[in-house]
């Protein structure tokens, strides 16, 4: 099956810091989905990507979704206290009729000190 | 609008008991999934539906059970719990026609 390696799986950095994580796959995805899991919660999507090169912002987040249509890339600018949580990429392809099959990553850990 | 929901949040089984996890959503929403996660494997699709009446094994379907009897509900069933399935368990919807799939809070099992 499709698997995704999602790196680093985790990360220690200081307030004001920026991040970096990608997902890489041997398999080609029709959209890239990042994901937020806080503490004690369900994950909660960030940003969504639809098109091969495509880079979309959502505040201090942007992602890229890998012109290969293999990777993603999600980056974080000036860290603050409450990004802290796992970090999940997904990719999705399409699997017949109107169903997706929806692929996630293992996560990265983020901490931030602050 | 509560969005998804899930109970019980937290249950501890013995080995061999049963027990059965209720989702919730109020969004009207055509699919819903059940995932367990587990500590550095991210989350596993168990079982999925993407109706009323209809269901489908995900990855991780062994030892599972679902039923899709009310759009709004999606239950997932142990039959015989094993310690192996020790887990923290999401459900999530999805509006068809849109990627974006919306979890719940969780339920962690432990089972001994």
């Amino acid at each position: 099956g499709q698997q995704l390696n999602q790196s680093p799986q985790s990360m220690f950095i200081q307030e004001g810091e920026d991040v970096s994580m990608n997902c890489t796959s041997s398999s080609i995805f029709n959209t890239w989905l990042w994901y937020k899991q806080d503490p004690g919660e369900g994950p909660v999507l960030l940003i969504a990507l639809y098109k091969a090169g495509e880079l979309t912002s959502n505040g201090r987040l942007t992602a890229q979704f890998g012109i290969t249509r293999k990777d993603s890339f999600l980056n974080i600018s000036a860290s603050i206290p409450s990004d802290v949580g796992i970090y999940f990429c997904a990719g999705q392809v399409y699997s017949g009729g109107s169903n997706y099959k929806l692929t996630f990553g293992k996560g990265t850990l983020l901490t931030v000190n602050p | 609008n509560a969005g998804v929901t899930q109970t019980p949040k937290f249950r501890v089984l013995k080995t061999g008991q049963s027990m059965t996890l209720l989702c919730a959503q109020d969004m009207n929403h055509e699919y819903m999934y059940w995932y367990r996660q587990d500590p550095g494997m991210g989350l596993r699709l168990i079982h999925y539906s993407v109706g009323e009446g209809t269901t489908a094994k995900g990855e991780v379907p062994d030892g599972y059970n679902v039923s899709r009897l009310k759009k709004q509900n999606f239950l997932l069933g142990l039959e015989s719990a094993a310690p192996s399935q020790t887990s923290v368990y999401f459900c999530a919807s999805r509006l068809r026609g849109y990627n974006e799939q919306f979890f719940g809070p969780g339920t962690r099992l432990t089972v001994l």
